[in-house]
């Protein structure tokens, strides 16, 4: 069984500021893990992906995430969040390949971002 | 354009009318994957495809939901006597089998609203 909790439903930031969106999961497995945006009226984009490489994963528009299996977390951070990346943040488990890749997301963060 | 499309992207219908949802993947994708995400949650996995191959329904949410891809290309997703419990976004993915940790690209979406 697998599972994914975002800790926080809402996030609200400066422009400019550090962005952190948390994630815990559960896996009977040894996890894939995946970060995906979808704003308003698009379709989901993903972020970045961990697959057991190495443990700090670097995405796109500045986001990286780091895979901590002591806690089972893999929380998302920018350094400098910008207006365009307000939208909805999932954090979604995997199951291995062989299982068909069923994807688990979580209930979503939704990043406000202030000027 | 080469990603996932999807049709219609908006359906309104009356309670207990049939609908029928169709997806196009990514052309040499061989899995395709439909999720539901209703309002304020993450999506659900519902069913997937390899080739024309149905390796997970299980998570159908009864047995008003069926799904086909018949040549291995398009899917279409059917649902028999809407309920207004049905009203949800209704997305599909797909992935190409053995290119590492298969990727899933998201379409549109379908977004229903049963009256």
């Amino acid at each position: 069984a697998q599972s994914v909790t975002q800790l926080d439903s809402h996030v609200s930031v400066s422009e400019g500021t550090p962005v952190l969106l948390r994630c815990n999961y559960s896996s009977s497995y040894s996890p894939s893990l995946f970060w995906y945006v979808q704003h308003p009226n698009k379709g989901l984009q993903l972020l970045l992906k961990y697959t057991s490489a190495a443990t700090l994963v670097k995405g796109i528009n500045g986001f990286e995430a780091e895979f901590k299996k002591s806690e089972t977390s893999f929380h998302l951070t920018k350094p400098s969040a910008h207006m365009s990346d307000a939208a909805e943040y999932f954090c979604v488990v995997s199951r291995p390949s062989g299982a068909g890749n069923m994807l688990t997301f979580g209930g979503g963060t939704r990043l406000m971002v202030k000027p | 354009d080469t990603g996932v499309s999807q049709d219609p992207r908006h359906k309104i219908t009356k309670r207990g009318q049939n609908v029928t949802f169709r997806c196009d993947p990514i052309s040499e994708h061989n899995r395709l994957y439909w999720y539901r995400q209703t309002l304020g949650q993450g999506p659900e996995f519902l069913t997937y495809f390899q080739n024309e191959a149905q390796l997970e329904k299980s998570r159908l949410l009864s047995d008003r939901f069926s799904a086909e891809r018949p040549k291995g290309s398009f899917s279409t997703l059917e649902i028999q006597r809407t309920e207004q419990g049905d009203s949800a976004m209704y997305l599909c993915a797909s992935s190409l089998v053995g290119t590492g940790d298969n990727e899933q690209f998201f379409g549109p979406g379908t977004r229903l609203t049963v009256l």
